[in-house]
């Protein structure tokens, strides 16, 4: 498909446990966006990659959590000694940023429902 | 800081006007954002203004902007059951910035 795509989209894992979500962008897209959506709240940002370099990583909460976009594309949030806490809704998005063609818009993927047991 | 509020819910008969409102603090918010999120599905660009327009309209769509108060509404005309979704206010500083997004107003139309 033309759109963002994020896998999985489901993961359940117990407390302790290594998690990786991947983003795939819309293809030409320069920037990439982590947010975190917990149940009743909006979107907290978490971090943004223009290219392959970090561009704000100000959102990361603490250091168990980490994110690469090594070839500027398709990019994993690592979450290392999950706890119960860091069960929510991980949405990614990608932009336009950086090109002058840049409306600002976000486009979106459907996010990945990660349940920490 | 950056901070934007909206209220949580907002009940509107078929046929009426829904007003949505937002609050942000950061004064150097250059863009100002309406996402909408239905049921099961990502988050979508419904429209946006710059800070240095005071309304903007799209179709039943209505967009002002108080600067001086750093206040946002987002008016839709002759609401229908398909508007029923979580509408989120969102700003940055630039169309190259992060997003900062509310907690979503909640939209529930009465039959």
């Amino acid at each position: 498909g033309a759109g963002v795509s994020q896998t999985p989209s489901n993961k359940v894992t117990e407390k302790g446990k290594y998690v990786e979500l991947r983003c795939d962008p819309i293809s030409g897209h320069t920037a990439l966006y982590w947010y975190r959506q917990s149940l009743g709240q909006g979107p907290e940002f978490l971090i943004y990659f223009q290219g392959t370099g970090a561009a704000d990583d100000s959102g990361l909460p603490n250091d168990r959590f980490f994110a690469v976009r090594p070839e500027g594309s398709v990019s994993t949030l690592k979450i290392q000694r999950t706890e119960r806490g860091d069960s929510a809704v991980y949405l990614c998005a990608s932009s336009l940023s950086g090109t002058g063609l840049n409306t600002g818009e976000l486009f979106f993927g459907e996010g990945s429902r990660l349940t920490v047991l | 800081g950056e901070d934007v509020e909206q209220s949580l819910f907002l009940s509107v008969r078929e046929g009426d006007s829904s007003v949505i409102n937002c609050t942000y603090t950061d004064s150097s918010s250059t863009y100002l954002y309406w996402y909408k999120q239905e049921p099961g599905a990502g988050l979508q660009l419904l429209t946006y203004i710059f800070s240095n327009m005071d309304m903007k309209q799209d179709q039943r769509l209505t967009v002002l902007l108080n600067k001086k108060d750093k206040h946002l509404s987002l008016r839709i005309a002759d609401t229908q059951t398909g508007d029923s979704a979580i509408y989120f206010c969102a700003e940055s500083r630039s169309r190259d910035d992060k997003i900062i997004f509310g907690k979503g107003t909640r939209l529930h139309i009465l039959p």
